[in-house]
């Protein structure tokens, strides 16, 4: 079973620009999150979906943004970028109903750097 | 609202050293509980996970964690750890049937061969 695919991998934007990141769910997970790592801070939730809905937002401004396809896929958005945006954006997908809540399965991140 | 809180920001160890990563949540109702691990240039895995029934869980790679539920613990555990350990180590505790955890800050351990 393939596991969550994330693209692009690596990532140099400009102050002021916007970047697009792409998720691809494990076949059969319908609910896909996004998070932000950076050092020191760790995870931060960003927001997830299920259903081509949001169901879940975290503490982020409105700079970010996300949707979900039919297919499961998920873009997250992030306009005008800041150069405190530079981090790891790690997507996960769950098993929503049957498996643990919680148990996420992880991509291996969108690396951006914003200079 | 829930929040974890991991003890140990760097931990540096020599190999066949015993390892304690401390974990601590706050949330009152029912938890499910997980450490996840991030090997250098590779994705977060799961380590382990409690959800319930034995409070004594034991993961990949010969780790373990013991859920304290009075003190709202969940900390990892390995007797002897490896070189190959060293990674990134995150608690992470969900609740309410919430199925979004709450991650702590993360440890980073290092082993020296």
């Amino acid at each position: 079973k393939a596991g969550v695919t994330q693209t692009p991998r690596y990532l140099i934007k400009t102050r002021g620009q916007q970047v697009t990141l792409s998720c691809s769910p494990i076949s059969g997970h319908r609910s896909v999150s996004w998070y932000q790592q950076t050092p020191g801070q760790g995870l931060q939730f960003l927001f997830e979906y299920f259903s081509e809905t949001q169901r879940n937002k975290g503490n982020f401004p409105g700079r970010f943004s996300g949707r979900q396809f039919s297919n499961s896929r998920s873009e997250m958005n992030v306009s005008t970028l800041e150069l405190g945006d530079s981090a790891l954006y790690l997507c996960a997908s769950s098993p929503t109903g049957t498996g643990i809540p919680g148990e996420l399965f992880f991509g291996e991140g969108s690396r951006l750097t914003v200079l | 609202a829930q929040s974890v809180s991991q003890h140990n920001h760097h931990v540096i160890l020599s190999e066949a050293a015993s390892l304690e990563l401390g974990c601590n949540y706050s949330y009152g109702g029912t938890v499910n509980l997980f450490w996840y691990v991030q090997y250098p240039g590779q994705h977060l895995q799961l380590l382990l996970k409690y959800f319930s029934g034995d409070p004594l869980v034991k993961g990949i790679k010969g780790f373990e964690a013991e859920f304290i539920k009075s003190k709202f613990s969940f900390n990892l555990r390995k007797p002897s750890v490896q070189w190959s350990d060293t990674a990134e180590y995150f608690c992470a505790v969900n609740g309410g049937g919430s199925y979004i955890p709450t991650f702590g800050r993360g440890t980073s351990l290092i082993v020296h061969p």
